[in-house]
């Protein structure tokens, strides 16, 4: 079945640092992924859509200078977040669109200190 | 008009018994209703999924009915497991202009699913 690497799933940052999180299609291209905030015991929160080749979308509220979304190529969307912040700490889900379906990676945690 | 209301919050349930988890939405444009189960620390899985067109999928222990009027699905669970213990999201999508494929998901809030062996 399709299968969604996402690397790394833990990272702990110093306050001011970037952070980057790969979101891998292993066996599939996928020309849409799209990147999830989830706080504990909520929903996930769709933070942008990126569409391999050009510009993500971003969802409202969501500050593209800070979290920053490169998808070069048919397997691989990158998502980076600048200049981190404690409020910053939370779990990043992407997802890889494949025809009808969606694929999710296994989530990244990340702390920012 | 682009929510999917869940409820409930978080169930328990007995081993053995059925678990029943419901959605409602608004959108009449929403055109494939999956369900997705989260463990802790993962990323969603997807467990069964329906389109409007059936009133009813079945996979396994998971069934969906769906009642398109109402504007409702369900996910019932039978023989529930302490295995099955984790959080169940509903979600729902458009079809894209052109039809080939689906938009972006939107998510019920989750329901926290608790079965005691």
């Amino acid at each position: 079945g399709a299968v969604v690497s996402q690397h790394p799933s833990r990272v702990i940052c110093k306050s001011g640092t970037s952070v980057k999180i790969e979101c891998r299609s292993l066996d599939f291209q996928a020309t849409t992924m799209f990147w999830y905030r989830q706080f504990p015991k909520q929903s996930l929160m769709l933070m942008a859509t990126s569409n391999e080749g050009s510009k993500a979308t971003y969802e409202q509220g969501v500050e593209k200078d800070k979290f920053l979304i490169n998808h070069a190529s048919l397997t691989l969307s990158t998502l980076t977040v600048t200049s981190a912040h404690p409020e910053d700490s939370s779990f990043y889900i992407c997802s890889a669109k494949q025809g009808y379906g969606y694929t999710f990676g296994s989530g990244t945690r990340l702390t920012v200190v | 008009q682009q929510q999917v209301k869940q409820s409930p919050q978080s169930l328990i349930v007995q081993k053995g018994g059925i678990s029943i988890i419901n959605c409602a939405y608004e959108n009449t444009a929403f055109d494939y209703f999956p369900w997705y189960q989260q463990f802790p620390g993962k990323g969603p899985a997807l467990l069964i999924a329906i389109r409007p067109d059936v009133s009813e999928k079945k996979e396994g222990r998971f069934t969906i009915s769906f009642n398109k009027s109402a504007k409702q699905f369900s996910l019932h669970i039978m023989d529930s497991q302490p295995g099955d213990s984790a959080t169940y999201f509903c979600a729902a999508s458009i079809r894209t202009s052109g039809g080939t494929s689906y938009g972006k998901l939107t998510f019920g809030q989750g329901t926290i699913l608790t079965v005691h062996p």
